[in-house]
C-alpha cells in the first residue's frame, strides 16, 4: 500500500521559513503527479499546490504564489514544500497526497503541523 | 472561482441511511470525489468519479451527480461512519484546480 510521510512542521515566527519533507514509498513515485494540501485547525480542506512528475510544471493558490516553494527529487522519492514569508493565516497541518489520477487525491499522508505565532 | 456547498451537519441513527449534498454550478457536468476524515486522521477517498468505489470501500458507501447537487449516501449506517465528509472536484480551466466542499460532520446518534 502507498505511504507517505511528512516532516518538517513546526513552530516559526511570523515572516519566517519552513521546509516541509514527504518520504515517499511502495509505488512508483516518479510516475505520478503530486499535491500539498492543508487543513488549518477546525476548518476544511484547502489545496496548495502540485507538481508534475519531472518537476517541470507546478501550480499554486493565489494565497502562496511568491511564498511557497513545491519541488520533488525522484531519486530520493521525496517531496519538498519551501514555504517562506509565513503568515499567521499558513497554520495548518499539511498533508501531501498523491494523483495516480491527476482530477483526484489518491492517497495521503498523516500530515504535519505548522504553527505561525509570535 | 468555484464554489461547493454542503451542510455543516448531518445526524443519522444506525442502521439507517445519511445523504450527504454537495451543491455546485452545474456540477452535474464535473466529475466529484468524496473524502472521509476522522478525528486526527488523514482524509481517505471513499468515492470517485461521482459514483465509483476505491477497493477496500464497503458498497454502503455510493454517489450520484445531477444537475447541481451531487449526493454521497452512507447506507446501514455504522458508529464508524461518525466523520467529516467532503466532496471535491477539478476545475482544469481555473487557477484554483481543486476545490473542496465546506465539509459535513456525520453524526451517529
Amino acid at each position: 500500500e502507498v505511504q507517505l510521510v511528512e516532516s518538517g512542521g513546526g513552530l516559526v515566527q511570523p515572516g519566517g521559513s519552513l521546509r516541509l519533507s514527504c518520504a515517499a514509498s511502495r509505488f512508483s513515485f516518479s510516475r505520478f503527479w503530486m499535491s500539498w494540501v492543508r487543513q488549518a485547525p477546525g476548518k476544511g480542506l484547502e489545496w496548495v499546490a502540485n507538481i508534475n512528475q519531472d518537476g517541470s510544471e507546478k501550480n499554486y493558490v493565489d494565497s502562496v504564489k511568491g511564498r511557497f516553494t513545491i519541488s520533488r527529487d525522484n531519486a530520493k522519492n521525496s517531496l519538498y514544500l519551501q514555504m517562506n514569508s509565513l503568515r499567521a493565516e499558513d497554520t495548518a497541518v499539511y498533508y501531501c497526497a498523491t494523483h495516480l489520477t491527476l482530477r483526484l487525491f489518491d492517497y495521503w499522508g498523516q500530515g504535519t503541523l505548522v504553527t505561525v505565532s509570535s | 472561482s468555484y464554489v461547493l456547498t454542503q451542510p455543516p451537519s448531518v445526524s443519522v441513527a444506525p442502521g439507517q441511511t445519511a445523504r450527504i449534498t454537495c451543491g455546485g454550478n452545474n456540477i452535474g457536468s464535473k466529475s466529484v470525489h468524496w473524502y472521509q476524515q476522522k478525528p486526527g486522521q488523514a482524509p481517505v477517498l471513499v468515492v470517485y468519479d461521482d459514483s465509483d468505489r476505491p477497493s477496500g470501500i464497503p458498497e454502503r458507501f455510493s454517489g450520484s451527480n445531477s444537475e447541481n447537487t451531487a449526493t454521497l449516501t452512507i447506507s446501514r449506517v455504522e458508529a464508524g461512519d461518525e466523520a467529516d465528509y467532503y466532496c471535491q472536484v477539478w476545475d482544469s480551466s481555473s487557477d484554483l484546480l481543486y476545490v473542496f466542499g465546506t465539509g459535513t460532520k456525520v453524526t451517529v446518534l
